[in-house]
């Protein structure tokens, strides 16, 4: 069965950097587009980053566009979020998610990465 | 960009049908495809449903989705309703290379 893995998160202090990994396994991973969604505490779902098979394609949310970078390792069947000049905003729970082919879908979730932003 | 506006909560109880709605604030529901995601209070989302309509496998037949040009909105309809249906509800849609999730809606099942 589809398994995603997201690892990393932790307590950074404002300004800091961070890097998520999500580890994918149960399909074929160079298949499959992949995507960062996050989610505040008590708060709702908001998306952050998606990348294609290749990494040829990319995009980022405007809140994160320019501190985040999104990547992937095919080999290893994983996907990396480089996560720099951390807010309190950035402060959420950040789910790994496997993309409905090349859709803005997401057809499996992994279970979450905390990311806590304090000094 | 546009915004996908669902209401806060809603209730209902068991055995009885709801409907969610996610109105779109600008451009037109039916230009790209509706998602729907539930989540259970402490656990991560999952996929209700996708592409407006579909069921992935696994999901009951109890929950339909479907969108109205008329209205601009879509709807997640969750019939014979169970106490595990208690959940927040999150459509999702998206516009060239952004994607826009709805606020969110809190159900619960009574």
């Amino acid at each position: 069965q589809v398994q995603l893995v997201e690892s990393g998160g932790g307590l950074v202090e404002p300004g800091g950097y961070l890097k998520l990994s999500c580890t994918a396994s149960g399909f074929i991973f160079n298949d499959y587009y992949m995507s960062w969604i996050r989610q505040a505490p008590g708060k709702g779902l908001e998306w952050v980053s998606y990348i294609s098979t290749s990494s040829g394609t990319i995009y980022y949310a405007d809140s994160v566009r320019g501190r985040f970078s999104i990547s992937r390792d095919n080999a290893k069947n994983s996907v990396y979020l480089q996560m720099n000049s951390l807010t309190a905003d950035d402060a959420a729970v950040y789910y790994c998610a496997r993309n409905y082919g090349s859709s803005f879908i997401v057809d499996s979730w992994g279970q979450g990465t905390l990311v806590t932003v304090s000094s | 960009n546009f915004i996908l506006t669902q209401p806060h909560s809603v209730s209902e109880s068991p055995g009885k049908t709801v409907t969610i709605s996610c109105t779109r604030s600008s451009g037109s529901i039916g230009s790209n495809y509706v998602q729907w995601y539930q989540q259970r209070p402490g656990s991560s989302p999952t996929t209700v449903i996708y592409e407006d309509y579909q069921r992935p496998s696994g999901v009951p037949a109890r929950f339909s989705g479907s969108i109205d040009i008329s209205s601009n909105s879509a709807s997640l309809t969750i019939s014979g309703l169970k106490t595990e249906d208690e959940a927040h509800y999150y459509c999702q849609s998206f516009d060239n290379s952004n994607w826009v999730f709805g606020g969110g809606t809190e159900l619960t099942v009574l």
